[in-house]
């Protein structure tokens, strides 16, 4: 079975920061996805970024990028020029390819501080 | 576009009691998923449906859950009879028709049921 770990229960950062999210993942399967999801205090929570496993290259949405290390089986998420509006708890997800569940670390709840 | 709504967004109710959750995804996607977060822990699979069928229900923790998606349109999850154990969040998240190939569909997700049974 695949799990996913984010080791840090909670972070915090003062506006305009770079902030590092870190998650770890276990699984036997070669092809896969990896998502970076954000919950602000509203509660809806939306996709920050998404990964396919097969692509080398590292995913960059704007302000945020992964590295995405494979062999170690590690997708971390930073945060460049953090804004009050990063503050949210984010949540590192996994699914196998051709599977469609999602499969949630413990999330991490990061705050932005003025 | 309208996203993925919830119904309602808070319940409490007692031990033992029925309650129904709703959950309208986005208007023409086929996937819905159901997903719950216990109170600290990760946010766990519960069923998926693709259109008015059961794709997967391996999540569902017992027989007290019931899903359904009539029309496969909006799907309710009952829980009936509730217990301690059933309070959390529970999350809908909806996505389009996957394409053939290395492809998947992003999940779109509802703001979520806060449930509390007391």
């Amino acid at each position: 079975a695949q799990t996913v770990t984010q080791s840090q229960p909670e972070m915090s950062v003062q506006e305009a920061e770079t902030v590092t999210l870190s998650c770890t993942y276990d699984t036997s399967e070669n092809n896969y996805y990896l998502f970076w999801y954000k919950q602000p205090p509203s509660r809806q929570m939306i996709l920050v970024i998404r990964q396919e496993a097969y692509k080398q290259q590292n995913a960059t949405e704007n302000r945020f990028s992964v590295n995405f290390q494979k062999a170690a089986k590690s997708f971390s998420l930073k945060i460049s020029d953090s804004q009050l509006g990063d503050t949210a708890m984010y949540f590192c997800a996994f699914m196998t390819w051709g599977a469609q569940k999602l499969v949630f670390g413990q999330g991490t709840r990061l705050t932005i501080n003025p | 576009e309208a996203g993925v709504t919830q119904f309602p967004s808070h319940s409490v109710i007692e031990k033992g009691q029925t309650v129904t959750l709703r959950c309208d995804p986005i208007s023409g996607h086929d996937n819905l998923y159901w997903y719950r977060r216990v109170m600290g822990k990760e946010i766990k699979f519960l069923l998926h449906f693709v259109k008015e069928s059961k794709q997967d229900e391996s999540g569902m923790p017992n027989n007290r859950f019931l899903a359904e998606r009539t029309g496969g349109t909006y799907s309710t999850l009952k829980v009936q009879p509730a217990e301690l154990e059933d309070s959390g969040v529970y999350f809908c998240a909806s996505s389009q028709e996957v394409a053939g190939g290395r492809s998947t569909d992003t999940q779109y997700f509802g703001p979520g049921t806060r449930l509390t049974v007391l």
